[in-house]
Order: structure tokens, then sequence, then C-alpha cells
């Protein structure tokens, strides 16, 4: 089944502890992003990839790092979360003209 | 001003009926609008796809793009029930996973 997988589905955790959270899509694409989601605010993108080794910030990249290693994992990595981190997240992958979302990380820091 | 402006709703409506969501935007960078569909506790799924001004149309569903009015629109025909979800306006520069910039949502009720 084509998919986007995330990990873990609900994290709660500490002020400055780091963490990860992994995303693994099997479909083959170049494309992957990863976007936060808030009441009122929408939807906006942190960081996208166009391929292995190669990504760029998106709206809201402060606070937050990424790495892409191989074609099928774009993990997201909070160093020292902050409570304002506390969000949905998704990850989504496609190609340039579609995204397939993955099915969500709440992450709260408390 | 936020650059995409959506209407959040909620917008309730009788099965059957034609449904229209729009969304409107500043930047006049944005070539590539898309539409999304998000049920309660789900990832949002990809309905429709268009590049620069026009019409599109997929089953039930048609986008239009007004690029000279920066305004676009999402229409439901013989809306369903199983329509009822959040649905979401994007917009981008340079393709559809590239700076993307979503509305907030407009939440859409059918009610049977």
């Amino acid at each position: 089944e084509a998919q986007v997988t995330q990990n873990p589905r609900y994290l709660i955790t500490v002020t400055g502890k780091k963490l990860t959270v992994t995303c693994s899509q099997n479909m083959n694409h170049e494309y992957m992003s990863w976007y936060r989601q808030d009441p009122g605010l929408g939807l906006r993108q942190i960081y996208y990839s166009m391929n292995v080794e190669v990504t760029d910030k998106g709206d809201v990249p402060e606070g937050y790092k990424v790495s892409r290693k191989e074609k099928r994992n774009f993990p997201l990595i909070l160093e020292s979360p902050s409570p304002n981190q506390t969000s949905l997240y998704f990850c989504a992958s496609g190609t340039s003209y579609t995204q397939y979302f993955g099915p969500g990380t709440r992450l709260t820091v408390l | 001003q936020k650059e995409v402006e959506q209407d959040p709703g909620p917008l309730s409506v009788p099965e059957g009926a034609i449904v229209s969501l729009n969304c409107t935007y500043s930047n006049s960078a944005f070539q590539y609008f898309m539409w999304y569909r998000q049920y309660s506790r789900k990832g949002p799924e990809l309905l429709m796809y268009t590049y620069s001004s026009g019409n599109k149309e997929d089953g039930r569903f048609t986008a239009q793009v007004d690029k000279s009015s920066k305004y676009i629109s999402l229409f439901i025909r013989d809306s369903q029930p199983s329509d009822s979800a959040t649905y979401l306006c994007a917009m981008s520069p340079s393709g559809g996973y590239q700076k993307v910039t979503f509305g907030t949502g407009t939440k859409l009720q059918v009610i049977p």
C-alpha cells in the first residue's frame, strides 16, 4: 500500500529535550516536506526537500532541522523544543504537482 | 493581511446542493493552485490541481482560477454527507511542493 508513515503519532515532552519525528514514504517520491498545523494559522511549511541531500527552508524553519540521507526518509529534528512548538505536524511526499500527506504527529511541549 | 484568505465557515448545506468554496490571495507570483480535503484527525488529501488561470473539472468537483481577480473557487456538485470535511486551498509560485502557502480552511457540513 502506497503511504507516508510518521512516528510517533503522539508525543508529550518537556522543554529542551531533543526529539526526532520520523517520516518515511514507499512511493519513490523525490519531493518531501514538513508542515505544522495550528488553529487559525492553517498549515505552514517548515522545510522541504527536492532530493537526497537537497533541502530548503519553508515559511517557519526556526527551531527545526531536517536531513535527507535516503530518498524514502525525511526526519524532523527539534534540538531544543519549546512550548511554542506544540502543534500538529504533517509530513508529505510527492511529485512536482502533488503531495501525499502522512497521518500527523501531535506534539505537546511542556 | 494574510497572503491567502479563506472563510473558515462552518458552511452547512443540504445533501444534493451545489457548494462553492473560495479563496482570495495577494501574491501575484502564485502560479500553482490546489485544493485539499481534510477529514477530522486525518492528513490533507489532494483534490484538484491547476496551473495558472482557467477551469478544471474532475467528477463532481470543478476548480476555477481567476488570476486577474486573485480569486480561486472549488465547486462541489450533488454534495454528499461524505463530503463533510475541511477544505483547504493552497498556492505556490513554483510547484505543488515548494513554498506552498495554505489557506486556513473552510469547514463544510452536508446534512442528509
